[in-house]
């Protein structure tokens, strides 16, 4: 069974400018979850989405935004960045159960 | 809010030694906690989890311990090997079924051949 997967995996933008990113689950799994990891702050929780529908959502302000597709893919959006949106972006996904599998994840730099 | 703490950045020992990693946690009753090992560059890969239900659950090199009254978990791997070396995450996911999980801070595990 494939893994995770995200898209593109390194991004480089300046600031004011909006970035997309892509995760695809793993086949079968309905819901996806998405974290941001800095070196301060460590793995923080974003948003999670089940059945295209937003279910839990962590304290970004609303620059940071999500969607999920019909079939389970997700994008994940943020807006007018700023330096300190520089982070790794992780996409997890999971079935029934709290496990979670992550992607590779996507380094996104803002200059 | 649910806190979660990793209270030691970085443990070192030797190869076939037992590596125990700690956390601690706050105040919960329906708990779910997992741990997760990071490379760099690469998502976290889960390890093994625990429900609040239970105090102990093994699987292969690694066990995990559940201390409720003291609101602590740790991690045993043994015996220790290079491979291991990595970033370890201990998660409370707060209600089965929901599915944030609040992560601990990290705690960088090197294996000394």
């Amino acid at each position: 069974k494939a893994g995770v997967t995200q898209t593109p995996r390194y991004l480089i933008k300046t600031r004011g400018q909006q970035v997309t990113l892509s995760c695809s689950p793993i086949s079968g799994h309905r819901s996806v979850s998405w974290y941001q990891q800095t070196p301060g702050q460590g793995l923080q929780f974003l948003f999670e989405y089940f059945s295209e529908t937003q279910r839990n959502k962590g304290n970004f302000p609303g620059r940071f935004s999500g969607r999920q597709f019909s079939n389970s893919r997700s994008e994940m959006n943020v807006s007018t960045l700023e330096l300190g949106d520089s982070a790794l972006y992780l996409c997890a996904s999971s079935s029934y159960r709290a496990e979670q599998f992550f992607g590779p994840g996507t380094r996104l730099t803002v200059l | 809010d649910q806190q979660v703490k990793q209270n030691s950045p970085s443990l070192s020992v030797q190869e076939g030694r037992i590596s125990i990693l700690n956390c601690d946690y706050t105040n919960s009753m329906f708990d779910y906690f997992l741990w997760y090992k990071k490379y760099p560059a690469e998502g976290p890969t889960f390890l093994i989890s625990i429900s609040s239900i239970k105090d102990k659950n093994e699987d292969g090199r690694f066990t995990v311990f559940l201390n409720k009254s003291a609101k602590h978990l740790s991690l045993h791997i043994v015996p220790s090997q290079p491979g291991d070396s990595a970033v370890y995450f201990c998660a409370d996911c707060l209600n089965f079924g929901n599915e944030k999980l609040t992560f601990g801070t990290g705690t960088r595990l090197t294996i000394i051949p």
